[in-house]
């Protein structure tokens, strides 16, 4: 089955900064890569996710990129904020047209004020 | 609208003890999901259904795990003989169909702590 890598663990970062969150995976075939955002006490939300006929994708401040010949991909957040303090999570698709998540163990992002 | 709902949403049991976790998808979602999340650790898939097709169970960690979804929309998650490594917060998602591009939108979760 997938299996999802995530690094690193935890991050600090100055506001203002930029952090950076990596992710691998096993499996070739999957094919949809969502990003998962889940503050303190809450639910994980979708912040953003990319295709695998996509090489990068941005919103606002988020951007993913995806390199499939390596199999991985990556989370960029710009001039982050304190707001954005919170545990990530990346996650892949096993195959085409399954929709059960194999996700990383999470990268808990601090942004220091 | 309103979202995906669990209940209870803390459960503490004793071990030994059978416990039902329950879900609430997004009406109208068809696809229903069930994540376990350990302290520190990412969300493992357990099982997930899709309308009326068989579930896929391959994520269930042993034969003490079950869920049901009745009528294509509430769904039960039942942990029989719970042992203290099923501690845990039990997240449920849902999304419109099937597919892997189909956002998943999670439930608060339920966090079981098993004695």
């Amino acid at each position: 089955g997938e299996n999802v890598e995530q690094h690193p663990s935890t991050l600090s970062v100055q506001e203002g900064d930029s952090a950076v969150i990596k992710c691998t995976y096993s499996d070739s075939a999957s094919n949809y890569f969502p990003w998962y955002k889940q503050e303190l006490g809450k639910r994980p939300q979708l912040i953003i996710d990319i295709r695998s006929n996509v090489g990068e994708k941005k919103d606002q401040r988020i951007a993913v990129t995806l390199n499939k010949t390596a199999k991985h991909f990556s989370l960029h957040i710009t001039e982050t904020q304190p707001e954005d303090s919170a545990v990530y999570f990346c996650a892949a698709t096993s195959r085409v047209g399954a929709n059960n998540l194999f996700f990383g163990t999470g990268t808990r992002l601090t942004v220091i004020p | 609208g309103a979202g995906v709902s669990q209940s209870p949403s803390n459960k503490v049991t004793e071990k030994g003890k059978d416990v039902e976790l329950r879900c609430d998808p997004i009406s109208g979602h068809t696809a229903l999901y069930w994540y376990r999340q350990s302290l520190g650790q990412g969300l493992e898939f357990l099982i997930y259904f899709q309308g009326n097709s068989a579930p896929d169970k391959s994520g269930l960690p042993s034969d003490r795990f079950s869920a049901e979804r009745t009528g294509g929309s509430v769904s039960t998650l039942t942990i029989q003989r719970t042992q203290q490594e099923d501690s845990a917060v039990y997240l449920c998602a849902s999304s419109l169909v099937a597919g892997g591009y189909n956002e998943q939108f999670f439930g608060p979760g339920t966090r079981l702590t098993v004695l």
